[in-house]
C-alpha cells in the first residue's frame, strides 16, 4: 500500500521562485495536513483540510497556500520562496476528527538559497 | 493553545536495556489524545503508541508502554529490551478529539548502542 505519497522528495529553489509540493493519499481519509519540520522545533502545522472543499490555517501559514484538489490530493504552494522556508515538509492524513492518528508521507526536503 | 515539552534533546541506551523518554503538556481541556511517534533516519513518521485521556489504564504496545499521569500532565514513553532498530527521533504529540491541530514536542534523539 502506498499510503501517503509526496513529490518531490528534494528541491532546491532560489529566493523568489515558486513551487508546489504535491501530496496524495490512497486510504480514503477525510482530513489532510501539511507540516514543516525544523531542527529543535518538532513539527508545526501549516495548513489542514478537514474534508474535501475546506482548508484552514494552522500554526505557521504565512507564505504558503494550499489546495484540496479532491479527496485524495492536497497541495502546498510557495508563491515566492524565502530562505526561512528551508525545511522538511510532511504531508499527513487521518480518517477523521475523532481518531487522532496521523499517517505521514516520507517528507520533502526544500532548500531555498 | 496547548503546548508539548520534551526536555531531553538526546538520550542513549545500551541494547537490551530499558529507557524512558519524558513528555509534559499543557491544556485546560479534559478530552484529548496523546501520541508517541518515531522518526527513524529514513524520515518516515511512524506511530508508536496512543493514549486517550479518558482511559486510566496506560497503553502498551509490545516493548513500548506509557506512564500517563493526567493530573501532572505527564506522558512518558518506556522502551523495554531496547533494540538497535529503536534508534530514532521520538516525538510526543497532543491532539484534541475535535480539533485538527496536532501539536508536537521538539523531539528526543534516542541512540541504542550495541
Amino acid at each position: 500500500n502506498a499510503g501517503v505519497t509526496q513529490t518531490p522528495k528534494f528541491q532546491v529553489l532560489k529566493t523568489g521562485q515558486s513551487m508546489t509540493l504535491q501530496c496524495a493519499q490512497d486510504m480514503n481519509h477525510n482530513s489532510m495536513y501539511w507540516y514543516r519540520q525544523d531542527p529543535g522545533m518538532g513539527l508545526r502545522l501549516i495548513y489542514y483540510s478537514a474534508s474535501e472543499g475546506t482548508t484552514d490555517k494552522g500554526e505557521v501559514p504565512n507564505g504558503y497556500n494550499v489546495s484540496r484538489l479532491n479527496k485524495r490530493e492536497f497541495s502546498l504552494r510557495l508563491e515566492s520562496a524565502a530562505p526561512s522556508q528551508t525545511s522538511v515538509y510532511f504531508c499527513a492524513s487521518s480518517a477523521g476528527l475523532n481518531t487522532g492518528e496521523l499517517f505521514f508521507g516520507e517528507g520533502s526536503r526544500l532548500t531555498v538559497l | 493553545a496547548q503546548t508539548v515539552t520534551q526536555s531531553q534533546p538526546e538520550m542513549s541506551v545500551q541494547e537490551a536495556e530499558t529507557v524512558t523518554l519524558s513528555c509534559t503538556y499543557d491544556t485546560s481541556e479534559n478530552n484529548y489524545y496523546l501520541f508517541w511517534y518515531k522518526q527513524p533516519p529514513s524520515r518516515q513518521m511512524i506511530l508508536v503508541i496512543r493514549q486517550e485521556a479518558y482511559k486510566q489504564q496506560n497503553a502498551t504496545e509490545n516493548r513500548f508502554s506509557v506512564n500517563f499521569q493526567k493530573a501532572a500532565k505527564s506522558f512518558s514513553l518506556k522502551i523495554s529490551d531496547s533494540q538497535l532498530g529503536d534508534t530514532a527521533m521520538y516525538f510526543c504529540a497532543f491532539s484534541f478529539y475535535n480539533n485538527n491541530d496536532m501539536r508536537f514536542g521538539a523531539g528526543t534523539r534516542l541512540t541504542v548502542k550495541p
